[in-house]
């Protein structure tokens, strides 16, 4: 199994400030590797793919970095509506996810 | 669009089996090349995926759960349908029905808004 770590837990951030997420796997997933969105009681929404490809109608301001075992997720500047808890996913084998990070207001 | 929606009972009691349906909209499960999968997330929990499901049967799962699940398509009814046996506590979840975009092992979208199912006697 390919475990995924996401880090920090949770972040406090301002509205229009920048927010960088992490997410380490345990062993190489090249760069499938996804980001996932979810807001209370809701499903997840699908962000962003391939590491750093966005979803259909995603806002540029997520964007996606990295390869290998280290990635990154950047909101360029927070919206209120994007405070919510963001999951990284693994799909170079069968699919993992991350315990989540949680982006609160400060 | 392409829409996804679960239904199920929503208590069932430990030892028992879990049943779940997922009613798909705006395509046919059968006629297309698409995968169908389940993901489960316990309250205030992370994300499990439970298995996946290609249009001609074929079927993925979750080595840790491989034992108890059973993953199935209806195309009759468009629906692909979810059975865990044996449940105890610690199925207790809302579960998700999602697509898998491209292969079994892929990204998920779209997501169906999820059922919570508990496990009590």
């Amino acid at each position: 199994e390919i475990v995924m770590t996401q880090f920090p837990a949770t972040l406090s951030v301002s509205p229009g400030e920048r927010a960088t997420l992490s997410c380490r796997a345990s062993q190489s997933v090249t760069s499938n590797l996804a980001w996932y969105q979810q807001k209370p009681g809701q499903a997840p929404r699908l962000l962003i793919y391939g590491a750093s490809t966005r979803a259909t109608g995603i806002p540029a301001r997520f964007s996606g970095s990295g390869s290998g075992t280290e990635f990154t997720l950047t909101i360029s500047s927070l919206q209120s509506e994007d405070f919510a808890v963001y999951f990284c996913q693994q799909y170079n084998n069968w699919p993992t996810f991350g315990q989540g990070t949680k982006v609160e207001i400060k | 669009q392409l829409q996804l929606q679960e239904s199920g009972p929503g208590l069932v009691k430990p030892s028992e089996t879990l049943s779940l349906s997922c009613t798909v909209s705006g395509d046919s499960i059968s006629s297309s090349i698409y995968y169908w999968g389940w993901i489960r997330q316990p309250p205030g929990k992370g994300l499990e995926w439970i298995g996946s499901i290609y249009y001609s049967g074929s079927t993925y799962y979750n080595p840790s759960l491989k034992s108890r699940v059973t993953i199935s398509l209806d195309t009759s009814k468009n629906q692909l349908s979810l059975k865990v046996s044996s449940v105890t506590a610690a199925d207790t979840a809302v579960y998700y029905c999602a697509r898998p975009v491209t292969e079994p092992y892929s990204w998920f979208d779209p997501w169906g808004q999820g059922t919570l199912v508990t496990v009590s006697s």
